[in-house]
């Protein structure tokens, strides 16, 4: 059945190394929207494509996290350098239609810590 | 102050009762969401509604445009129901309450 991966599902660095993150959205989707959560802040969206252009990044540190798609089948979330305030668990999600927010299928996680 | 509010906070049923989780919020929406986690952290989009009432399965929820306040409601709760429950709402910004803790004891 269709359904949103994400890789790696775990991942532990250390402070000032890159992480990167991946995430498959279901195919034929088109939007695509990455969110962070922590026990402080909840979830958190960190920014949304739509047809593979970036619709709104305003969540995102902008001085050390990037996200792109590369294709409509990839897109990738990167911390340059990491902290361990940015220990969290990224999700991705997918899902279709024009407006904002039409209904989404979330992947499972992938959880990073930041020694 | 936070845009969305939820409450409860967390919440302990006996299998069997009615559940409500209460989502109020302060800001211009165009669609009210909840979602929901379980223990092993994976999150499902359970409704999506801009108004009236959407039901499915023993969940249903219900929004108050007029005033800014939507329900989710679980009949005939059972353990596997037990999870967090997250309301956004999303306009010109994303705005997420910070969960309701559901535990449906057998």
């Amino acid at each position: 059945d269709a359904r949103v991966t994400q890789t790696p599902r775990h991942k532990v660095t250390e402070m000032g190394q890159e992480v990167t993150m991946r995430c498959q959205p279901i195919l034929g989707h088109n939007t695509v929207f990455w969110y962070r959560q922590t026990m402080m802040q909840g979830l958190e969206l960190l920014a949304y494509f739509r047809n593979r252009a970036p619709l709104d990044d305003s969540g995102m540190p902008k001085d050390r996290f990037s996200a792109e798609m590369p294709d409509a089948t990839l897109a990738t979330l990167k911390i340059q350098p990491s902290e361990p305030r940015d220990s969290a668990v990224y999700f991705c999600a997918s899902g279709f239609g024009g407006s904002t927010w039409n209904e989404q299928f979330f992947g499972p996680g992938t959880r990073l810590t930041v020694l | 102050k936070n845009e969305v509010e939820q409450s409860p906070q967390n919440l302990t049923a006996q299998e069997g009762e009615f559940i409500t989780i209460n989502c109020s919020y302060s800001v211009g929406i165009s669609a009210l969401h909840w979602l929901q986690q379980h223990p092993g952290g994976g999150i499902v989009s359970l409704f999506m509604l801009s108004s009236g009432k959407k039901k499915h399965g023993r969940l249903i929820a219900t929004i108050n445009i007029q005033e800014k306040h939507s329900s989710l409601h679980i009949t005939a709760s059972h353990p596997r129901d037990s999870a967090v429950y997250i309301c956004a709402a999303t306009g010109n910004q994303f705005y997420f309450g910070t969960g309701t803790s559901l535990t449906v004891i057998p």
